[in-house]
């Protein structure tokens, strides 16, 4: 069964404090890798797509990686507005459903002052 | 651009009632998705449209759900005879194909969030 686990549930981290979010991904054949911020009460945004692995990209202090088992998102001098849940979600390549994301439970990220 | 919007923002409604919901996707975006999220959870697919065509319905979708994007632009989620475990936050999202990319970028609204008494 395709599954998507995301570590740790929640992060704590001071400003400045460096940390990184793991997504760890099953599925049957990936077609894409997808990042997203929610804060409450509102709908995900996009952050980043990743389509193999070795792929990395960039925006401001956030840098997502990937692997053929995970994705990490590595977040630089955290500042208190990046406070948020962090969601992952994966495409299928091979079978199954050609449109629909399959999401982790996602990583809150609280970054106090 | 607005981007994908959607209405009401919010709805309360008895048990046994039933509730629409509207969605607006990105104006050039063909593929509209509707996606269901409680909380603590991440967003859980329900069905998605490619133009007018309905492509795919998930187990999630009981007989009690329909959806429609009739003439390939916004798109209606019905939920008849309401329940207490349909309370949740309803997601649209929207996409188009981008060239030369396996797969899609999808963008989401904000979200109505639902609650059955």
């Amino acid at each position: 069964e395709d599954q998507v686990t995301q570590s740790p549930e929640a992060l704590r981290l001071q400003e400045g404090e460096s940390s990184s979010l793991n997504c760890s991904y099953t599925v049957s054949g990936l077609r894409g890798l997808f990042w997203y911020r929610q804060d409450p009460g509102k709908g995900p945004e996009f952050l980043f797509t990743l389509y193999s692995a070795g792929e990395e990209k960039e925006k401001e202090r956030l840098k997502a990686t990937l692997t053929k088992k995970e994705s990490f998102l590595h977040i630089t001098a955290p500042k208190p507005e990046d406070s948020a849940t962090y969601l992952c979600a994966v495409q299928q390549g091979y079978g199954g459903s050609q449109g629909n994301l399959i999401f982790g439970k996602g990583t809150k990220l609280s970054v106090k002052p | 651009d607005t981007g994908v919007s959607q209405d009401p923002r919010h709805k309360i409604t008895k048990r046994g009632q039933n509730v629409t919901f509207r969605c607006d996707p990105i104006s050039e975006h063909n593929r509209l998705y509707w996606y269901r999220q409680t909380l603590g959870q991440g967003p859980e697919f329900l069905t998605y449209f490619q133009n007018e065509a309905q492509l795919e319905k998930s187990r999630l979708l009981s007989d009690r759900f329909s959806a429609e994007r009739p003439k390939g632009s916004f798109s209606t989620l019905e939920i008849q005879r309401t329940e207490q475990g349909d309370s949740a936050m309803y997601l649209c999202a929207s996409s188009s194909p981008f060239r030369g990319r396996p797969t899609y970028e999808q963008y989401f609204g904000p979200g109505t969030r639902l609650t059955v008494t």
